[in-house]
């Protein structure tokens, strides 16, 4: 079992639905991530968490610290939200442990 | 501010060929270094991390190797690459706190 895991896998959605991906952790963390992959591979990063909620425009990162799941959201989705979201979280040694992403593709 | 540079872009290598990715980082000193490779259809994997000049731990066995000969670069390589090699590269940075930088990542295909 992997120590974070990501669902869905795979999403496609019409533009203006709002999305959900869920990710679960098994492991102790100081710090989650959320991540955009776009198709020619360069990451960004969305969000870090450690506690609460933070929104950034059409984005919001949540975490349950308790339940060691996190959600990534999107309200009014559009085709340029189309890409990989991945979750990952902090290890002891600085480095990051990743879910293996959900594809998302938004259909105008 | 912090910039990180990756090179190249894409690689196309025969199997057993030496590789040498390189990645250096502008804008901050001292900072941890990061090494991931993101295999087609799975998730990143951390490969090796540096704390500094010369230090490297590895994460993952495997044929690559990982140097760091100044303070802001660090170089990935292989002296015979295998098929299994062929990935996404990408090379990050970071200060000791959660956030990590990453940088445009190489495309390595090996034939």
């Amino acid at each position: 079992k992997n120590e974070v895991e990501q669902s869905p896998q795979n999403l496609t959605a019409q533009e203006g639905e709002f999305i959900t991906i869920n990710c679960s952790y098994s492991v102790g963390i100081s710090a989650l991530h959320w991540l955009q992959q776009h198709p020619g591979g360069g990451i960004v990063s969305l969000f870090m968490l450690s506690s609460g909620k933070k929104k950034h425009g059409r984005l919001i990162a949540t975490i349950n610290i308790q339940e060691k799941h996190s959600s990534l959201h999107i309200t009014a989705s559009h085709p340029r939200d189309s890409a990989v979201y991945i979750c990952a979280a902090r290890g002891s040694q600085g480095n990051l442990i990743f879910g293996k992403g959900t594809k998302l593709s938004v259909k105008p | 501010s912090q910039t990180i540079h990756q090179w190249p872009a894409t690689l196309v290598q025969p199997v057993g060929s030496p590789l040498s990715l390189e990645c250096t980082v502008e804008g901050t000193s001292n900072p941890n270094l990061y090494w991931y490779r993101q295999a087609a259809g799975r998730g990143l994997q951390l490969l090796f991390y540096s704390v500094g000049i010369g230090q490297i731990s590895s994460e993952v066995p495997q044929n690559l190797s990982a140097s760091r000969p100044q303070d802001r670069q660090f170089i990935l390589s292989s002296k015979k690459l295998l098929l299994s090699d062929s990935g996404f590269y990408l090379c990050a940075w970071g200060r000791g706190v959660p956030e990590q930088y990453f940088g445009p990542g190489t495309r390595l295909t090996v034939t």
